[in-house]
């Protein structure tokens, strides 16, 4: 079936360092939406990307979406305490579909 | 605060019994979905309700069922409760349809237990 596949699952930096999950569709998605969900929390979208190519930053996140639309990184630039959480990215498959369909998620921790 | 509400917070059952979990969307949207969060599954998408009417399916199964009713808060009920059903269910709302530029607003979530 149609998966969006996503690594790592777990990721551990430093303060300071940077972090990267990158997100991998086995169909071509019709666009591509990153969340953020805190311990204890509930997925909050970060933002969605819809072209070829894209490139859209949030302050030190920075978005990109794969030329083909099958891959997805978020970069986050000096990891801070606050980054902390699980990242899942999510995809519709064609421009009429409705169903997200959502990666495992990676889940961020930060030590100080 | 995502103005998308759920009831109950946390459901405690035992198995074979039917639960029925609530959700009412953000004001104006007309599309709830319903998604299973487990530990080895991740974010599982079950279905979607668009103005009252079954937009779309995903790896729901055939003991649960959901419905949208006028006002379009959603119900979604659990029937024959197995210790695998134990899992946070969130509820997402969006203005529209769904699909691109539509924006999904999650609830907080209500947590079962099967025992």
């Amino acid at each position: 079936g149609q998966q969006v596949m996503q690594i790592p699952q777990y990721q551990h930096v430093q303060e300071g360092e940077d972090f990267t999950t990158y997100c991998n569709s086995s169909t071509t998605l019709s666009n591509i939406q990153w969340y953020k969900q805190r311990p204890g929390g509930h997925p909050v979208f970060l933002i969605q990307l819809v072209k070829s190519g894209e490139v859209k930053k949030q302050k030190r996140l920075t978005f990109q979406f794969g030329e083909a639309k099958k891959n997805s990184s978020l970069h986050i630039t000096a990891t801070q305490t606050t980054d902390v959480g699980t990242y899942f990215c999510a995809g519709t498959i064609n421009q009429a579909g409705t169903a997200l369909i959502f990666g495992k998620g990676t889940t961020l921790s930060v030590s100080s | 605060d995502s103005g998308v509400t759920q009831t109950p917070k946390h459901l405690i059952t035992a198995t074979g019994q039917r639960v029925t979990l609530r959700c009412s969307p953000r004001s104006g949207d007309l599309s709830v979905y319903w998604y299973q969060q487990s530990l080895d599954q991740g974010l599982q998408f079950l279905i979607q309700y668009y103005n009252g009417e079954e937009r779309a399916k995903g790896n729901i199964l055939e003991r649960f069922s959901a419905q949208q009713f006028p006002d379009l808060h959603s119900e979604l009920n659990l029937s024959s409760l197995e210790l695998g059903d134990s899992a946070l269910y969130f509820c997402a709302s969006s203005k529209q349809i769904g699909g691109m530029a539509d924006t999904q607003y999650f609830g907080p979530g209500t947590r079962l237990t099967v025992l």
